[in-house]
This record gives C-alpha cells, sequence and structure tokens, in this order.
C-alpha cells in the first residue's frame, strides 16, 4: 500500500521559516518525481514545485521561485518543502503527491502564519 | 506564465453526463490529469495522462482531448460526485500547473 505521510501542524511569525516532510512507502521512491502543492483556506490548488529524488533536480513555480527549496533524502525516502520568509499569504495546507498513478496524496499539512 | 481555463462551475442532474473542459495553449502536446476534491479532503487522481483512468476510480470518468481543450466527462452522475475538479498541466520547460477549478453540483 503506497502511503504519503507528511509531519505536523506549524503555526509561525511572519519573516520565519518552514520545512515539511513528506516520507513516503510502497514504492521506489526515485522512481517518480515527488511534488508539492498549495491550497489556501476557501482557494485552488498552487503548483509550488518538485524534485526528482533519483538526481536531487528541481523545477520551482515563478510564484515561489527564490523563497523555497524542495530536497529528497533517499537514504529514508523522505522529501522536504521548505517555505521562507513567510508571510499571511502563507496560510494554507500543503500537500505532497506525484502526478502518475502511484498513489493518494499526502494527507495535508497545516501551516497558520500569524504574529 | 502557463496558464489553464476552467469553468467556475457546472450543474448537472443525477445520471445525467458532466462535461468539464480545461483550455491551455500547450495542451496538444502535454498530458494532463484531473483531481476531485471533496471538503475537508486531499484531492483524488481520477485521469492520468490525458485518459488512463486511475486505480479504482469507477468506469464513470472519462478524459480526453481535442486540440487545446481536454475533458473529463462523468457518466451517469451520482449525488457523491458533488466535488471541485481540478485540471493540471505542464510546459514545455517541466514547469506544472493547475486550471482554477470547477464545482460541480448535483441537483
Amino acid at each position: 500500500e503506497v502511503q504519503m505521510v507528511q509531519s505536523g501542524a506549524e503555526v509561525k511569525t511572519p519573516g520565519a521559516s518552514v520545512r515539511i516532510s513528506c516520507q513516503v512507502s510502497g514504492y521506489t521512491f526515485t522512481d517518480y518525481y515527488l511534488h508539492w502543492v498549495q491550497q489556501a483556506p476557501g482557494k485552488g490548488l498552487e503548483w509550488m514545485g518538485l524534485v526528482d529524488p533519483d538526481d536531487g533536480e528541481t523545477i520551482y513555480a515563478e510564484k515561489f521561485q527564490g523563497r523555497v527549496s524542495i530536497t529528497a533524502d533517499t537514504s529514508s525516502d523522505t522529501a522536504f518543502l521548505e517555505l521562507r520568509s513567510l508571510t499571511s499569504d502563507d496560510t494554507a495546507i500543503y500537500y505532497c503527491l506525484t502526478v502518475d498513478d502511484v498513489g493518494p496524496w499526502g494527507q495535508g499539512t497545516l501551516i497558520t502564519v500569524s504574529s | 506564465s502557463y496558464e489553464l481555463t476552467q469553468a467556475p462551475s457546472v450543474s448537472v442532474s443525477p445520471l445525467q453526463t458532466a462535461r468539464i473542459t480545461c483550455s491551455g495553449d500547450g495542451l496538444p502536446k502535454q498530458y494532463v490529469y484531473w483531481y476531485q476534491q471533496k471538503p475537508g479532503q486531499a484531492p483524488l487522481l481520477l485521469i492520468y495522462k490525458t485518459n488512463e483512468r486511475a486505480s479504482g476510480i469507477p468506469e464513470r470518468f472519462s478524459g480526453s482531448k481535442s486540440g487545446t481543450t481536454v475533458t473529463l466527462t462523468i457518466s451517469g452522475v451520482q449525488a457523491e460526485d458533488e466535488a471541485d475538479y481540478y485540471c493540471q498541466s505542464a510546459d514545455s520547460s517541466g514547469t506544472y500547473v493547475f486550471g482554477p477549478g470547477t464545482k460541480v453540483t448535483v441537483l
């Protein structure tokens, strides 16, 4: 059974950084790109970027370029999303996923940015 | 930047057919993915690589493409199909994007 298990909810202050993890199981981690998606309250899905766990190469959405880092640790089959210089606009649920028919998305991680 | 267009909402009666479209200039050359999202849940992959049904997805869901428009068709709509539906694709640089989503209401 494929699973993507994300780290828990966090509350951050404006200007801080956050790092979210996504540990996968049930498939070969290096076989599929791992994507991250942001969903603000009541809003649609926003693609943030992806990592190729096989070689660590990344592609980021222009909106988040310079403020986001996505990495993959093949020793633990875990991907990480780091988002820096947080503002209230970053209050959202963050999901990890593969776009192919591999398995369900991660359960989502709620990040609240508030002073 | 690359954009996808979807109608904000579609209303359909039970057992009728719902067609949800997604348009974008790059779609003729790229795969498209379709997701269903119900309130309080993570999105669920319905269709991948434009017309391949994901594992466990009922046969009433299908995907097709014609030129710059792709269509998710729900045949014989059921009450449980009421949800938001998102298309996703990539541009030639490998950057992905989602459509704005279509809210399907079952009357």
